[in-house]
């Protein structure tokens, strides 16, 4: 079975410009995460849904990050506009059930860079 | 709140030697699961165990061995004999029942040197 697909692997671009990440879970998951990787800050939950559906939205850290689930099978993470506060890798996750606690499987995350 | 503490900011064993990586968390909920993840160079989280907080039986898979006490309220683990290919960043995870909001700690760098 395909694991959690990310793209792009990775992103570089300049301040200002608007950056989209995809997230394909694991076939039959119904729960999507999306993390933040920092040397600061270390793994930060940013958001999850569960059947489509954002449940927990509190770690988005501005009204620039967005997230969407349109179906089951995808998911988006935007930064409008973005700043090189925001270069970190980006890692999606998903999991099997909700209702009982199952590990998250992660993709290969998104490496960010903003210049 | 539900934390998670990885006091070993960084480990360096030689290849062959035992190490145990420190894992102590908090939380209020009586039920809750406990995971550890691997980090290798390549960048991605790996899946290695999860113990929900009824189940205090310690776990063995090959090399690898799990502790959980809930009394210390600790969850180490321990690499047997350790190789090369070991050496990645681990990181201990807690959530607590009905919560998907997994927290994670900073993370143990383990080098194992040849």
């Amino acid at each position: 079975d395909a694991g959690v697909i990310q793209s792009p692997r990775h992103e570089v671009t300049e301040m200002g410009q608007e950056v989209t990440l995809r997230c394909k879970p694991i076939s039959g998951h119904n729960s999507l995460f999306w993390y933040r990787q920092t040397m600061m800050r270390g793994l930060e939950l940013l958001i999850y849904f569960n059947n489509n559906v954002p449940i927990d939205d509190s770690g988005m850290p501005e009204d620039r990050f967005s997230a969407k689930m349109p179906n089951a099978s995808f998911s988006t993470l935007k930064i409008q506009p973005s700043e090189p506060r925001d270069s970190a890798v980006y890692f999606c996750a998903s999991s099997p059930d909700r209702d009982v606690i199952q590990p998250q499987h992660f993709g290969d995350g998104t490496r960010l860079s903003i210049l | 709140a539900q934390k998670v503490t990885q006091a070993q900011t960084e480990i360096s064993v030689v290849e062959k030697e035992d190490v145990t990586l420190d894992c102590v968390y908090e939380t209020r909920d009586t039920t809750y699961y406990l995971f550890w993840y691997k980090q290798p160079p390549s960048g991605e989280l790996v899946f290695l165990i999860r113990r929900n907080s009824f189940d205090e039986q310690n776990e063995i898979s090959g090399r690898y061995s799990w502790n959980f006490q809930k009394s210390t309220s600790s969850f180490n683990f321990t690499i047997t004999a350790s190789q090369v290919v070991d050496s990645a960043v681990y990181f201990c995870a807690l959530s607590e029942a009905g919560n998907n909001d997994m927290r994670f700690g900073a993370g143990t760098r383990l080098t194992v040197k040849p």
